[in-house]
């Protein structure tokens, strides 16, 4: 059964810095690229990148380059979201999903709450 | 950038109604979209995928159509468990969601 099981909800103060993740399991994990999703509070859905574990490929919605680095352990079957100042704007649910062989996210983690707060 | 207009933003219907959903891409994606259902404080689950397959299952009452710019998302008939967030989602370059919509009980 293919899963993607989140790291837990964060709660943080702006300035600070923080690293959230995403294990797979149920399938070939560095074949398959995965997706990060912002989703702030009462908003809607907003793709942030992407990470093919194979070779680490990387690409980043215009939105969020810079502002977000995405990385991947493949020997851990885990992949990275990561902040190295964080701001009060960037607390949101952040979901990371994988991309099926259909090209669009086909398997979705349950989401991990960052909150950002003095 | 690929943008993505959905509309409506909500919709107020009545169990057993047919409803639509649209999503109209700003250049042609050929059938590179999905659409997703998301309940409240849950993860979005993919109910449609290359714009018209329904997702292993996923009910039958669900459907979608379309490709190059204009696509839909036609429930049948209406079911309680039905009244939810909808998003469609394009891949055809990098990925664009659309902005959502909310599916209330009339």
């Amino acid at each position: 059964e293919v899963q993607l099981v989140q790291s837990g909800a964060e709660v943080k103060k702006p300035g600070e810095s923080l690293k959230i993740s995403c294990k797979g399991s149920g399938y070939r994990f560095s074949s398959y690229w995965i997706g990060w999703v912002r989703q702030m509070p009462g908003k809607g859905l907003e793709w942030m990148g992407i990470i093919y574990p194979g070779d680490s490929d990387t690409r980043y919605s215009p939105s969020f380059q810079g502002q977000v680095t995405i990385s991947v352990d493949n020997s851990i079957s885990t992949a990275y979201l990561q902040w190295s100042s964080l701001k009060a704007s960037d607390t949101a649910m952040y979901y990371c999903a994988r991309q099926g062989g259909d090209h669009d996210f086909d398997y979705w983690g349950q989401g991990t709450l960052v909150t950002v707060s003095s | 950038d690929i943008q993505m207009t959905q509309s409506p933003s909500s919709l107020s219907a009545s169990v057993g109604d047919r409803v639509t959903i649209t999503c109209r891409a700003s250049q042609g994606i050929r059938n590179d979209l999905g659409w997703y259902q998301q309940k409240p404080g849950k993860a979005p689950k993919r109910l449609i995928y290359a714009a018209s397959s329904l997702q292993s299952g996923v009910p039958s009452r669900f459907s979608g159509s379309g490709s190059g710019t204009e696509f839909t998302l036609t429930i049948s008939s209406l079911q309680p468990e039905d009244f939810a967030t909808y998003y469609c989602l394009q891949h055809n370059s990098l990925y664009t969601f659309g902005q959502g919509t909310k599916l209330e009980i009339k």
